[in-house]
């Protein structure tokens, strides 16, 4: 099984800043890498496949790097809506997720 | 849009059999693949398994052996079966469309607890 590191597990922002989150791959994924936004309470969002592809209707602060066993995700000018917990999924080998990085407000 | 809505008991006692279904809405089940993913609390997203309406279903290798997978076109639903349960199935159960790998729309999940 691929196993999917996230760091760091908590990250604290004030809005207005820039933050980039880290996935690392146990083996290497290719490009085959999601980013999802999961708000409490919520259906998870997609915001990034194929590495690097925005999904429909993600505003352009969202971009997403990486391929290999490397990635990450850049959210620049943090909005009050962004803070949630973010998750890394590959899809090169059946399906597995990072264990998730929490955006929680400075 | 596709919406899709997880839904059936939030209670199962050990040893039973979990089952939820999933309802999707602009969206048809004629389409893609269609998967379910649970989180138990504190842990990691898990993907359970997947199924086409044509070319049937793939489980995760961990819960195949418990696990079925269904789908009925006519009323646009999906259902998952998880038999032999145990206080480890507890979790929030999503329903979500797959597009090429990656989970596009998803349901707002279902808590299962299993507990005597």
């Amino acid at each position: 099984e691929i196993v999917m590191t996230q760091s760091p597990a908590t990250l604290s922002v004030s809005p207005g800043e820039g933050v980039t989150l880290s996935c690392r791959a146990s083996q290497s994924v290719s490009t085959n890498l999601a980013w999802y936004q999961h708000q409490p309470g919520q259906a998870p969002r997609l915001l990034i496949y194929g590495a690097s592809t925005r999904a429909t209707g993600i505003p352009a602060r969202f971009s997403g790097s990486g391929s290999g066993t490397e990635f990450t995700l850049t959210i620049s000018s943090l909005q009050s809506e962004d803070f949630a917990v973010y998750y890394c999924q590959q899809y090169d080998i059946w399906y597995t997720f990072g264990q998730g990085t929490k955006l929680e407000i400075k | 849009q596709v919406q899709l809505r997880e839904s059936g008991p939030g209670l199962v006692k050990p040893s039973e059999t979990l089952s939820l279904t999933c309802t999707v809405s602009g969206g048809s089940v004629s389409t893609n693949y269609w998967s379910w993913i649970r989180q138990p609390p504190g842990k990691d997203l898990e993907w359970i398994g997947y199924i086409h309406y044509r070319g049937g279903a793939n489980y995760s290798p961990s819960l195949k052996s418990r696990v079925t997978i269904s789908v009925d076109t006519s009323k646009n639903q999906f259902f998952l079966r998880l038999r032999s349960v145990t206080a480890a199935d507890t979790a929030r159960y999503y329903c979500a469309r797959e597009v090429f790998g990656y989970f596009d729309s998803w349901g707002q999940g279902a808590l299962v607890t299993v507990s005597s």
